[in-house]
């Protein structure tokens, strides 16, 4: 079994300020965590991804991505926001070696917004 | 990179008629996609499987006999909304990984509108 928590369904930051979206997860098996973004009437484009390697994931648009084994956490930051950040944001696991090849299991989703 | 496309992008049918979306890998061959389901301001929730040659797999609570899904060819793969209602409208998302272990592409979502 496998579930993505992602605390806070809005998060609002001003243009240059840091971003923090958080997600925590549950998994049976060793997990792969993934970060999606979503435009307005959008499918979702991959941000990153975390597949057992290297703990800190560098993504695309400046985020990165750090997996905590101990906190079961997979937070998304990224150090200055820009305008065009503003989306919503889903993290994202799926049980590797499992049965359930490719059936991710979404978070909530986090709105982002960008103040000027 | 590998691209998935979804056809169309919105739709708007009346009660009773059975809409289809397609889903095509553009750039690489898919024997699995997925389809998944989106409310408003809610996540995505996977509906099926859809494997190439053989019988989609239908997550639990999902009508089989309600979303039909045909995997014909390995770029190709349609989910049908049989007899359509009001509570069908949402938005509906394909998408497909290059191989396995890798992350999933997904199409850009079609917007279905039952009047």
């Amino acid at each position: 079994a496998q579930s993505v928590t992602q605390l806070g369904s809005h998060v609002s930051v001003s243009e240059g300020a840091l971003v923090l979206l958080r997600c925590n997860y549950s998994s049976s098996v060793p997990p792969y965590l993934f970060w999606y973004v979503q435009y307005p009437n959008q499918g979702l484009q991959l941000l990153l991804k975390y597949t057992s390697a290297a703990t800190l994931v560098k993504g695309i648009n400046g985020f990165e991505a750090e997996f905590k084994k101990s906190e079961t956490s997979f937070h998304l930051t990224k150090p200055s926001a820009h305008m065009s950040d503003a989306a919503e944001y889903f993290c994202a696991v799926w049980g590797a070696g499992g049965t359930s090849y490719g059936k991710l299991t979404f978070g909530q989703g986090t709105i982002l917004t960008v103040h000027p | 990179g590998a691209v998935v496309s979804q056809h169309p992008s919105w739709v708007i049918c009346k009660s009773g008629t059975s809409v289809k979306i397609e889903c095509r890998s553009l750039d690489f061959q898919a024997t699995t996609m997925f389809w998944y389901r989106q409310f408003p301001k809610q996540s995505l929730m996977l509906m099926a499987t859809s494997n190439e040659g053989s019988k989609a797999t239908y997550e639990q609570g999902v009508e089989k006999d309600k979303f039909l899904i045909n995997h014909a060819s390995l770029t190709l793969s349609t989910l049908t909304v049989t007899s359509a209602h009001p509570e069908d409208s949402s938005f509906y998302i394909c998408s497909a990984s290059l191989f396995y272990n890798s992350p999933l592409h997904f199409g850009n979502g079609t917007r279905l509108t039952v009047t």
